[in-house]
């Protein structure tokens, strides 16, 4: 079983849309959650983090956090065409930062 | 500019040709990292190092070999490189845990 597991994509939303993204993982130790942007060609970049149950919000990005299900998201809101990426979610227990697979979004005009 | 440098960007080479890949970030960052990138499996921990001489293996260690000498420098050694490595590698930096890593452009390896 994979640690982090991320809905498959892709996931294609219309401009100015809510695209919601989902990860669970296994490893009940995992302390701190991230999500990365990645655009096609480049490096990782990390856009949100979240330690505490409940929601952490910056900007269009929302995180949401439940420990107990296991569970990571990642909303935006108002999707524009540069969130067209693939966003991955890690999680971090102590050294070990483990990553999903990754989810990609299109936002069409 | 913070950043991390990986060098090169790109590398060819031939089955069993001992290469080293380097990684230098500007930031005083404690943790250091290397990362291969293959489709459909995502981003996988190779080795960490927590501090100078403090390495550990990650997820897929074998054919690989670090060493953390100073604090800026992080380089990833193939001593024997084979067709299976053949990936996009990411060397990563942290200031520690909870901190999110930044990473490096990326070098795309092709071992033939």
């Amino acid at each position: 079983q994979k640690e982090v597991e991320q809905n498959s994509g892709p996931l294609s939303v219309p401009e100015g849309a809510i695209a919601s993204l989902n990860c669970t993982y296994s490893d009940r130790g995992s302390q701190s959650f991230f999500w990365y942007r990645q655009y096609s060609g480049k490096s990782p970049e990390l856009i949100m983090f979240i330690y505490s149950n409940g929601d952490k919000e910056d900007g269009r990005f929302t995180a949401q956090l439940n420990k107990a299900s296991q569970y990571v998201s990642l909303l935006i809101r108002d999707s524009q065409p540069s969130d067209s990426a693939t966003y991955l979610c890690a999680v971090e227990d102590g050294y070990k930062l483990s990553f999903g697979a990754g989810t990609t979004v299109t936002v069409r005009a | 500019e913070a950043q991390v440098t990986q060098n090169p960007r790109y590398l060819i080479t031939v089955t069993g040709k001992k290469l080293t890949v380097t990684c230098s970030q500007n930031m005083n960052h404690e943790y250091m990292s290397w990362y291969r990138q293959d489709p459909g499996l995502g981003l996988r921990q190779i080795y960490y190092s927590m501090n100078v001489e403090v390495t550990d293996k990650g997820d897929v260690p074998e054919g690989y070999k670090v060493s953390r000498k100073e604090k800026r420098n992080f380089p990833l050694i193939l001593e024997s490189p084979s067709p299976n490595q053949t990936s996009l590698y990411f060397c990563a930096s942290s200031l520690g845990t909870g901190r999110g890593y930044t990473f490096g452009s990326g070098t795309r390896l092709t071992v033939v």
